[in-house]
């Protein structure tokens, strides 16, 4: 069973429509739970940071951690052209410096 | 972007030959990391530095070699690779090795091996 589970995608949504990513992962011990943003030929960018359980938004970005179902996500309001990336999902223990990432998402905004 | 530089963006080396790439990070972090990220796979962590010391080599092959001089800069001497190392190697940095603390990586090297 693979660490962490990230559909590639790609995903092709229309300007303003809500963009809905996820991960699964397997250790229940994982506290940290971000989402980064890649753009093409370019390294990626922390966009949202969760600890533990919840939901937090950012924007028109929100992202949720259900660790019950080891499952997290990120929700994108009224998507831009802009947000037009590759989006990866990572996790880590408390303390623990490895981050285990998501293979990435690759979305899509059509103007 | 600036906060962490990467040189060179592209490299194209044969696999006889001797490389080394370059991070060096403008924001004041105590650790700094390798990573590989190829097509279709999670970013792979290969070394991870903490005040200059070596806390972990994610069992990389020897032909890899990492240097950190000082909190600032980063190197990885590449020899003899392999056409599968072809990959985008990025550099990160962070405020200290350990949970909690945001990673902000640079660019990356294109690497390919011919």
């Amino acid at each position: 069973q693979k660490e962490v589970e990230q559909d590639p995608g790609p995903l092709s949504v229309p300007e303003g429509a809500i963009v809905s990513l996820n991960c699964t992962y397997s250790n229940s011990a994982f506290q940290y739970f971000m989402w980064y943003r890649q753009y093409s030929r370019k390294g990626p960018e922390l966009l949202m940071y969760t600890y533990s359980s919840g939901n937090k938004e950012d924007g028109r970005f929100t992202a949720q951690v259900d660790k019950s179902s080891k499952y997290i996500s990120l929700f994108i309001r009224d998507s831009q052209p802009s947000d037009s990336a590759t989006y990866l999902c990572a996790m880590t223990l408390n303390g623990n410096n490895r981050l285990a990432f998501g293979k990435g998402n690759q979305v899509v905004v059509i103007p | 972007e600036t906060g962490v530089t990467q040189t060179p963006r592209h490299l194209v080396m044969g696999m006889t030959n001797k490389k080394s790439l370059k991070c060096e990070q403008h924001l004041g972090h105590n650790a700094m990391y390798w990573y590989k990220q190829s097509a279709k796979k999670p970013l792979e962590l290969m070394f991870v530095y903490n005040f200059k010391e070596q806390t972990e080599n994610n069992s990389v092959p020897s032909r890899f070699s990492p240097e950190c001089p000082n909190s600032s800069h980063l190197f990885l001497h590449l020899h003899t690779l392999q056409p599968e190392d072809s990959a985008l190697y990025l550099c990160a940095s962070s405020q200290e090795a350990g949970g909690g603390y945001e990673q902000y990586f640079g660019p990356g090297t294109r690497l390919t091996v011919t």
